[in-house]
């Protein structure tokens, strides 16, 4: 059975680094009929989504996280991680991973895993 | 970026009526790009329906996708008990966004 699970800290200081990892179990990662993606929930903003990866390693950003996002795959762990920068308490959300169908260059998300609260405070 | 609007915020209806969800779109999208998800209390979203109106795998037939342009449309003809949850679309014509979400609450 195909499956997602976020994994990371649920709180981070503002002005650090938030690492969230995403392991896959059900398929492989190399399986080039998907994408990769990360997306978030917050009461602020609602639904977000933050970024794209490809098994080749191409990745497409949400350009209004204003180059704070990375995205990376590791195919041999079979997981993929994000990597945000200068947090603040704005990006205090519930973090999710996601499967997309690799049909169109932005597709629908499906499925999801169960997310990740993260919350930026001091 | 296109900016997605759902109306209404909440809709109270009770276990047999119909559902009516919008989304409107700020700019026009082709209805291949255009999903819908479910998400219950404690739950991921789940993928309703991907090109405005085909059924992801193991929907039941009475949730239907329509619309078209900038105005699109979920309906849930016949309320289950356990379709009360918060529906939202999202749009992939370009960077993908969402809706704000419609909670359809038990009357």
């Amino acid at each position: 059975q195909f499956q997602l699970q976020e994994s990371g800290p649920g709180l981070v200081k503002p002005s650090e680094t938030l690492s969230l990892t995403c392991l896959v179990s059900g398929d492989a990662l190399t399986n080039t009929s998907y994408y990769w993606s990360w997306i978030r929930h917050s009461p602020g903003k609602g639904l977000q989504w933050i970024g794209n990866i490809y098994y080749s390693g191409t990745t497409y950003y949400n350009p209004s996280l204003n180059g704070r996002i990375s995205l990376s795959i590791d195919a041999s762990r079979n997981q993929f991680s994000l990597t945000l920068t200068s947090l603040t308490a704005t990006d205090t959300a519930v973090y999710y991973c996601a499967r997309a169908l690799n049909r169109y260059v932005f597709n629908w998300f499906d499925p999801w895993g169960l997310g990740t609260l993260v919350t930026v405070s001091s | 970026e296109i900016v997605l609007t759902q109306s209404p915020d909440t809709l109270s209806l009770s276990p047999g009526e119909r559902a009516t969800l919008s989304c409107r779109a700020s700019h026009v999208i082709d209805s291949t790009y255009l999903a819908w998800y479910q998400q219950r209390p404690g739950q991921a979203p789940r993928l309703l329906m991907y090109g405005a109106s085909t059924r992801a795998t193991g929907i039941p037939d009475r949730f239907c996708g329509s619309g078209s342009g900038t105005d699109f449309t979920l309906t849930i003809t016949r309320l289950e008990p356990e379709d009360f949850a918060v529906f939202y679309c999202q749009q992939y014509a370009s960077s993908p966004t969402f809706g704000q979400g419609t909670k359809v609450e038990i009357k």
